[in-house]
């Protein structure tokens, strides 16, 4: 079974841009959670999305928000990107119910603001 | 605010030896815990979960101990390779009435593997 996928793997934008990465999950799996990393603060929650609805949101500025498509598939946008949006950013796909709840993430995608 | 922290930023083992990574969480209400393991340029990979009702569970080389008492929770990998340097993760989830929280992770511990 094909894992997490998420593209692009990398990108570099300028501050005031906007990015759009994508994920899609592992068949089968409905929830798509996403998370961002860095050096300074770790790996922080985004937002968690199951059946095409926001299911829970980390504390994150409305600059970033995110979508799920019927078929699971999730994008996540940035807008008016800052240097500190820098970082990695995971998915992770899980089947999204209480008792089986594993996360299992992509690859990422490094986003490198200028 | 409620977090999942660890003990140690960084742990070198020898090759061999059983290497043990500490981890402590403070959210007494947590019923699932998760150990991932990440080495560079690859996201997260998971290695092995335990639930609250658990104190201990085991895998292939490695075990995770649950302490619920002092909120404390441990991996060990035995027999510890090369190929196990990596950092890893403990993370936890807040079950919030029923629906699936999200993951609450610590900061990481690196463990390099000297051969």
């Amino acid at each position: 079974k094909a894992g997490v996928t998420q593209t692009p793997r990398y990108l570099i934008k300028t501050r005031g841009q906007q990015v759009t990465l994508s994920c899609s999950p592992i068949s089968g799996h409905r929830s798509v959670s996403w998370y961002q990393q860095t050096p300074g603060q770790g790996l922080q929650f985004l937002f968690e999305y199951f059946s095409e609805t926001q299911r829970n949101k980390g504390n994150f500025p409305g600059r970033f928000s995110g979508r799920q498509f019927s078929n699971s598939r999730s994008e996540m946008n940035v807008s008016t990107l800052e240097l500190g949006d820098s970082a990695l950013y995971l998915c992770a796909s899980s089947f999204g119910d209480r008792n089986r709840e594993t996360q299992y993430f992509g690859p990422g995608t490094r986003l490198l603001v200028l | 605010g409620e977090n999942v922290g660890l003990h140690l930023p960084t742990l070198s083992v020898q090759e061999g030896d059983n290497s043990i990574i500490n981890c402590a969480y403070s959210n007494s209400a947590s019923d699932y815990f998760i150990w991932y393991k990440q080495e560079s340029g690859k996201g997260p990979q998971f290695i092995i979960d335990i639930r609250s009702n658990m104190d201990k569970r085991q895998g292939q080389r490695v075990t995770v101990l649950l302490n619920k008492t002092v909120k404390h929770l441990s991996l060990q990998i035995a027999a510890t390779q090369p190929g196990d340097s990596a950092v890893y993760f403990c993370a936890e989830i807040l079950n919030y009435g029923g629906s699936q929280g999200n993951l609450i992770f610590g900061k990481g511990t690196k463990l390099s593997v000297k051969p």
